[in-house]
C-alpha cells in the first residue's frame, strides 16, 4: 500500500534555511503536496507539484522532487518564527482528494 | 481564496450523547467534502468522503452508524458523532473540493472532548 514518511522534528535558527524531507512508496503518485498546520488549526495548503516536475518555487518555498528516489523536499528560505508549525507532505494518485495519503508530519521549531 | 469553516471549534460532551460538527464552504460550492480525524501528534486519517446528495463513502474501520455524515447542500456537510465515548475525543478536520476538483481546502478543525 501507499506509505509516506517524514522525520518527526526539525529545529533551525531564524534566518537560516529549513529543509523538510519526505519519502513515499507509490510510484504512481501524480500530485505531491505540502501542508502547514499551526497549533490547534486545520491544514493550509502551501504548495503542490506534479510528478512530471522536478522543482517548483514560490517565494520563500522551493519544492524539489526526485521521482527516481521517491523523495520530496520543502525548502523554506530565511525561516521566520512564524514558520514554526507542523508540515505534512501528502501524495495523491490524482487530484480527487479522496486518494490523499499524508505523512506523519514534521514539527519545525524556529529559534530566534 | 476559498474558505472552509467548521463549527464549533471546540466542544465538550458527556459520554453517551451525540454531537454535530458542521463544515461549510463559504465562498464556493463543494461537490465533495472529506472528514479527517487527527490524533495528538499524529497525521490525518481520512474517515469518509461525502458527495452532495448521496451517501458518504466510509474508509475501512470507520463505523458509519457511529459517525453519521450528511451532505445536504453544496456548501454544508455535517458529521454527527453518536453515543460519544471518551475514545472519540480527537481533532476532526473537514475539507472541501470545489466543482473544478483542482484543489482541496481544509477547515480549521473541531476539537472534541468526551468526558
Amino acid at each position: 500500500g501507499e506509505d509516506v514518511e517524514q522525520s518527526l522534528f526539525l529545529s533551525v535558527r531564524e534566518g537560516d534555511s529549513s529543509v523538510i524531507n519526505c519519502t513515499y512508496t507509490d510510484s504512481s503518485s501524480t500530485y505531491l503536496y505540502w501542508y502547514k498546520q499551526e497549533p490547534g488549526a486545520g491544514l493550509q495548503l502551501l504548495t503542490y507539484i506534479f510528478s512530471n516536475m522536478d522543482m517548483k518555487q514560490d517565494q520563500r518555498l522551493t519544492v524539489l522532487l526526485n521521482k527516481k528516489d521517491k523523495h520530496l523536499s520543502l525548502r523554506i528560505a530565511d525561516t521566520q518564527t512564524g514558520d514554526s508549525a507542523i508540515y505534512f507532505c501528502a501524495e495523491s494518485l490524482n487530484n480527487a482528494g479522496n486518494m490523499l495519503t499524508f505523512g506523519g508530519g514534521t514539527r519545525l521549531m524556529v529559534k530566534p | 481564496g476559498a474558505v472552509v469553516s467548521q463549527h464549533p471549534s471546540r466542544v465538550i460532551c458527556k459520554s453517551g450523547t451525540s454531537v454535530k460538527i458542521e463544515c461549510r464552504s463559504l465562498d464556493f460550492q463543494a461537490t465533495t467534502m472529506f472528514w479527517y480525524r487527527q490524533f495528538p501528534k499524529q497525521s490525518l486519517m481520512l474517515m469518509a468522503t461525502s458527495n452532495e446528495g448521496s451517501k458518504a463513502t466510509y474508509e475501512q474501520g470507520v463505523e458509519k452508524d457511529k459517525f453519521l455524515i450528511n451532505h445536504a447542500s453544496l456548501t454544508l456537510s455535517t458529521l454527527t458523532v453518536t453515543s460519544a465515548h471518551p475514545e472519540d475525543s480527537s481533532f476532526y478536520i473537514c475539507s472541501a473540493r470545489d466543482v473544478t476538483g483542482l484543489e482541496q481546502y481544509f477547515g480549521p478543525g473541531t476539537r472534541l472532548t468526551v468526558t
